[in-house]
């Protein structure tokens, strides 16, 4: 399933299934942008990131991938487990703003045992 | 060691109260910020000092007041407090990577 991230939707998948977090951001001159888990009651932890001169990046069971013609990114993550449950947020960067991140509105991730 | 420590974890006070929240960072970060979060999960960009100077103030009230001691700490102190300041604010460091790190969180519930 998928989900856009930007009224805090809720997307529910089964353990083991693999989840896709969309999200379309604001500004075409950003050149790096990065994904964020935020399990209740902690604050924001870093998944991955990526810059606007690749359009896939991988790491351990997440992939981002970006599309800059649609201004879209989306978080694939494989074979969700019950501790990938939390509230993702993607967010940018524009060239110029030094290290000030947008941050997109948030999707729910609730994973079903 | 935690990295990127703030104080306190929860804050109940009465509106028009004066109160403030401390952070600190053990990473050697040059910048430091505060991040409001409201109550559907919005995080919004508030401050961001670098090495003590303050670079980026967004539309926030004159109530909120930032101070930085030394580039390790960034604390927030908000005058007269209003309802519509609940919310949960989260402070973060970064280097030049852009990568943000952010404390746990201070959840403030003005009554």
């Amino acid at each position: 399933g998928e989900s856009v991230g930007l009224h805090l939707p809720t997307l529910s998948v089964q353990e083991g299934d693999n989840s896709i977090i969309n999200c379309a951001y604001s500004n075409s001159a950003s050149d790096y942008f990065i994904w964020y888990k935020q399990e209740s009651g902690k604050g924001p932890q870093f998944i991955i990131d990526i810059r606007s001169n690749m359009d896939k990046r991988q790491g351990q069971r997440v992939t981002v991938l970006l599309n800059k013609t649609v201004k879209h990114l989306s978080l694939q993550i494989a074979a969700t487990q019950p501790g990938d449950s939390a509230v993702y947020f993607c967010a940018e960067n524009m060239v110029g703003a030094g290290n000030m991140l947008t941050f997109g509105g948030g999707t729910r991730l609730m994973v079903k045992p | 060691d935690t990295a990127v420590s703030q104080t306190p974890k929860y804050l109940v006070t009465q509106m028009g109260n004066d109160k403030s929240i401390k952070c600190e960072q053990n990473l050697g970060h040059d910048t430091m910020y505060w991040y409001k979060q409201d109550s559907k999960k919005f995080l919004k960009i508030m401050f961001s000092y670098n090495n003590k100077e303050l670079i980026i103030n967004e539309t926030v009230p004159n109530r909120f007041s930032p101070k930085s001691p030394d580039k390790a700490h960034l604390n927030l102190h908000i005058n007269s407090l209003e309802l519509g300041d609940s919310a949960v604010y989260f402070c973060a460091s970064s280097q030049a990577e852009r990568k943000l790190f952010f404390g746990s969180g201070t959840q403030l519930s003005v009554l």
